[in-house]
């Protein structure tokens, strides 16, 4: 049972663009959402992360939405970069530090 | 250097063979766990510790086995029981704490089948 749905699986973006990848979760305990960067053989990395005290945090070209009456969150990629291609995944915790992951985004950005 | 390590890079098994994955940590962390990572599936927990000498199943934990004697070291076995286990896997760990710690990734091994 994926209780962190992500969407689109896949994302082509030109350069300059903005990237946008969604997550929908179900369990309304929830209460940390980080989404994690990963590169072609590596590991992930967090990359910013959010409560749902907030509706939105920024961080330079990064920036996470939250809508928690709708159970979604967004990431927003300004200026898109080819150096962001990378897979995204979305992830959320209860209350502890075990993390339940969406199925991940594979995002290209052409130059 | 801080961090994780993760080896071999790349590991074979053959049929009816068990093998063994490292995971070796220098970030002073309690917590450790074991992710397997399938195209299109995310990562799914096999295995998680938050302290040495104890471990708990995670959501895919059949044919695989772990040990936590060391507190840096948690090792993962892929047992001949696991039936389909080419994949990337994935160790992590984090500090212990209520919420929202940071879990930190080594550089994974793929493991293929022969």
């Amino acid at each position: 049972q994926q209780q962190v749905k992500q969407s689109p699986q896949s994302l082509i973006v030109q350069k300059g663009g903005i990237s946008i990848i969604n997550c929908a979760y179900e369990n309304t305990a929830f209460d940390y959402f980080p989404w994690y960067q990963q590169f072609p053989g590596k590991g992930p990395a967090l990359l910013i992360a959010i409560r749902p005290d907030v509706s939105e945090k920024k961080e330079g070209r990064f920036t996470i939405s939250f809508n928690k009456s709708a159970k979604q969150f967004s990431l927003h990629i300004m200026d898109s970069q080819p150096g962001d291609s990378a897979t995204y995944f979305c992830a959320a915790s209860r209350r502890s530090n075990m993390l339940t992951f969406g199925g991940g985004t594979r995002l290209m950005v052409k130059p | 250097d801080g961090g994780i390590t993760q080896s071999p890079k790349y590991l074979f098994r053959k049929e009816g063979q068990n093998v063994t994955l490292s995971c070796e940590q220098n970030l002073n962390h309690d917590a450790m766990y074991w992710y397997r990572q399938d195209p299109g599936q995310g990562l799914r927990l096999i295995y998680y510790s938050q302290i040495v000498n104890d471990f708990q199943k995670g959501d895919i934990a059949e044919g695989y086995s772990v040990s936590r004697e060391k507190k840096e070291s948690f090792p993962l076995t892929v047992t001949s029981a696991q039936k389909n286990p080419t994949a990337f896997y994935l160790c992590a760990s984090s500090i212990l704490g209520t919420s929202g710690e940071t879990q930190y990734f080594g550089p994974g091994t793929r493991l293929l089948v022969l």
